[in-house]
């Protein structure tokens, strides 16, 4: 089974200023990872997904996230936030070749972004 | 192109009632999963279909079923409604070739149980 922990339940930032969200996972198979992003009353939105190959990912809206495979991690960074990215982020986790089909998903990190 | 589409989009039941949910995948995909999202929490997996079939399920009580129609639309089902059923349900549709990493969500019903 996969887990995955979001080790800042909320992260307040400046306009401008730099963001990183911080994720850990834990699985016995190799994984795909995701970052998705949720606005207020609305579905999730994928930001980026890493599935193999260069484990530095870009994504939309300017966010990038590194794997980590020695470390289980898949941090999300933007290196100058807006106001329009206050949100709910999610990682997510699911296995690479299995039968199992289901993403994982961790509880969720809010970011408030101010001016 | 319409993406994934849910209704209702809210709605309110009472203990103990039951609750039929629906989604329309995104053109051309074939496969349906749902998930309940409660207050403060990650999105929790119920079920997957595809082909008509529960392909596979998440911890969930048997309350909750669902079913896939030939043009791929599903349902979600729940009885006995409780407290604790309150929720975001979301569904996500895909290809079964790129299963949950092709995944396009919709925007969700958020069902309210009092």
């Amino acid at each position: 089974a996969q887990s995955v922990t979001q080790l800042d339940s909320q992260v307040p930032v400046f306009e401008e200023a730099p963001v990183e969200l911080r994720c850990n996972y834990s699985s016995s198979v190799s994984v795909y990872l995701f970052w998705y992003v949720q606005y207020p009353n609305q579905g999730l939105q994928l930001l980026l997904k890493y599935l193999s190959g260069s484990t530095l990912v870009k994504g939309i809206n300017g966010f990038e996230a590194e794997f980590n495979k020695s470390q289980t991690s898949f941090h999300l960074r933007k290196p100058s936030v807006h106001i329009s990215d206050t949100a709910e982020y999610f990682c997510a986790v699911t296995p690479a070749s299995s039968n199992d089909y289901k993403l994982s998903f961790g509880a969720g990190t809010t970011v408030t972004v101010r001016a | 192109d319409a993406g994934v589409t849910q209704s209702p989009t809210h709605l309110i039941k009472t203990r103990g009632q039951q609750v039929t949910l629906r989604c329309s995948p995104k053109s051309g995909h074939d496969t349906v999963s749902w998930y309940q999202q409660a207050l403060g929490q990650g999105p929790q997996f119920i079920f997957q279909y595809y082909e008509e079939e529960e392909r596979q399920r998440g911890n969930f009580p048997d309350r909750f079923s669902g079913h896939q129609f030939p043009n791929y639309s599903s349902e979600l089902n729940v009885n006995a409604l409780l407290l604790g059923d309150s929720a975001l349900y979301l569904c996500a549709s895909s290809l079964v070739e790129t299963g949950s990493y092709g995944y396009t969500f919709g925007s969700g019903t958020r069902l309210t149980v009092v």
